[in-house]
């Protein structure tokens, strides 16, 4: 039985560069979701999939972030040109699609922008 | 718009004794109420939720949490704390649309126990 993947646990990069985030589901959820936790906060959503489209995106998802889910299964967080502001640790979840909005997470990957 | 508000951002209580940990929340629809734990290097886990029905909901470790739409609020609690009990606490609410959430959760900014022998 396995839970949520999250890959890379943790990624430190240059200003600038570019970084990606995957996050492998549990099987047979149709729904991902991806938040960001910055310290001291609760998490905060940025968006949500199901199966493979994108249905929602907060205003907070910048046009330099994108997030894709091209066969319904994993999903990956890209975050182009990064900022010393996008520190931070990007928590994916899934879920079934009938649920009463309990999320299962992963640990998150930690981004550290130098 | 939805928001959590947590009171207190650390909770302090000796092994033994009442965990109280608050919150409230605002929403214009009936909300579905959460809380979720993460422990030191670990993803949130769910403790537990309240969607409909009965107001008093009864978690994972011995916690639990009373709905009071009067006091629009949703407080977390355990008779007795255990060492094992010292983690962050979120709690959260969802978006409903006809009876249902679709798993958009807002959180509060989070609450860490500590357990002191």
């Amino acid at each position: 039985d396995t839970g949520v993947s999250q890959n890379p646990r943790h990624k430190i990069t240059k200003r600038g560069q570019n970084v990606t985030f995957r996050c492998d589901p549990i099987s047979e959820h149709n729904r991902l979701y991806w938040y960001r936790q910055t310290l001291g906060q609760g998490p905060e959503f940025l968006t949500y999939f199901q199966n493979e489209a994108q249905l929602e995106k907060s205003r907070l998802l910048s046009d330099r972030f994108s997030a894709e889910r091209p066969k319904g299964s994993f999903s990956t967080l890209e975050i182009q040109r990064t900022e010393q502001g996008d520190s931070a640790m990007y928590l994916c979840a899934s879920s079934l699609k009938k649920n009463t909005g309990e999320l299962f997470f992963g640990e998150g990957s930690r981004l550290t922008v130098l | 718009a939805q928001s959590v508000t947590q009171l207190g951002s650390h909770v302090s209580v000796s092994e033994g004794a009442l965990v109280l940990l608050r919150c409230n929340y605002s929403s214009s629809v009936p909300p579905y109420l959460f809380w979720y734990v993460q422990y030191p290097n670990q993803g949130l886990q769910l403790l537990l939720k309240y969607t409909t029905g009965a107001t008093l909901v009864k978690g994972i470790n011995g916690f639990e949490a009373e709905f009071k739409k009067s006091e629009t609020s949703f407080h977390l609690t355990k008779p007795s704390a255990h060492m094992s009990d010292a983690a962050e606490y979120f709690c959260a609410v969802s978006d409903t649309t006809g009876g249902t959430s679709y798993g958009k959760l807002t959180f509060g900014q989070g609450t860490i126990l500590t357990v002191h022998p």
